[in-house]
């Protein structure tokens, strides 16, 4: 079945960038979310790309896809505190069987 | 506002009892979603609706009941079958059951002793 795959954690330091990697095994994938998980809360879309483009750039976040590698990343720009959370890759498709699959979330800590 | 309403946000019972966790959308989606969230585990899919009076078991059902008699609510029964209950529950909807973003409510966490 469909896979999603995160590393589990990221640790940066205030001010700097935070790259977060998914890659993804389905190749009808046809969105693409990152959702922020803040402690204690539900998850909240943060932002999502279409199949069909290669970067989408949205205030302090900029997705990346690489779809030949089936590779995407969330880059946030001059992290800080308030950025620490977990963060979830998930995809879906316009067909099959399934609602979003997600990875098993990447906890950012970003240290002041 | 529009959103998606989980409650209590902290349950507690004794082990063997059911409880069924609560989950009320006002925003007109037709599919709606429960998950169980575990440490390290990420979020696994319990059950979803598609439509009302519809729905189908997700990838860790066994122990757990649901119903959807209408559009705004799909509670989530724990069953004394379930072995380990402990757990943080989300709650989700969507406009449609593939292809879109969900939405999730802030989640109910469930302690049996």
């Amino acid at each position: 079945g469909e896979d999603v795959e995160q590393s589990l954690f990221l640790s940066v330091r205030e001010g700097d960038s935070s790259v977060i990697n998914c890659t993804y095994t389905d190749s009808s994938s046809t969105y693409l979310y990152w959702y922020k998980q803040e402690p204690g809360a539900g998850l909240q879309l943060l932002t999502y790309i279409f199949s069909n483009m290669d970067m989408k750039q949205d205030q302090r976040l900029t997705v990346l896809l690489n779809k030949k590698d089936k590779h995407l990343s969330l880059r946030i720009a001059d992290t800080q505190t308030g950025d620490s959370a977990i963060y979830f890759c998930a995809e879906t498709a316009q067909s099959g069987n399934t609602p979003l699959v997600f990875g098993k979330g990447t906890r950012l800590s970003v240290i002041a | 506002d529009g959103g998606i309403t989980q409650s209590p946000k902290y349950l507690f019972r004794k082990e063997g009892q059911n409880v069924t966790l609560s989950c009320e959308q006002n925003l007109n989606h037709d599919a709606m979603y429960w998950y169980r969230q575990d440490p390290g585990q990420g979020l696994r899919l319990i059950y979803y609706s598609q439509i009302v009076n519809d729905f189908q078991k997700g990838d860790i059902a066994e122990g757990y009941s649901v119903s959807r008699e209408k559009k705004e609510s799909f509670p989530l029964t724990v069953t004394s079958a379930q072995k380990n209950p402990t757990a943080f529950y989300l709650c989700a909807s969507s406009i449609a059951w593939q292809g879109v973003e969900q939405y999730f409510g802030p989640g109910t966490r469930l302690t049996v002793t």
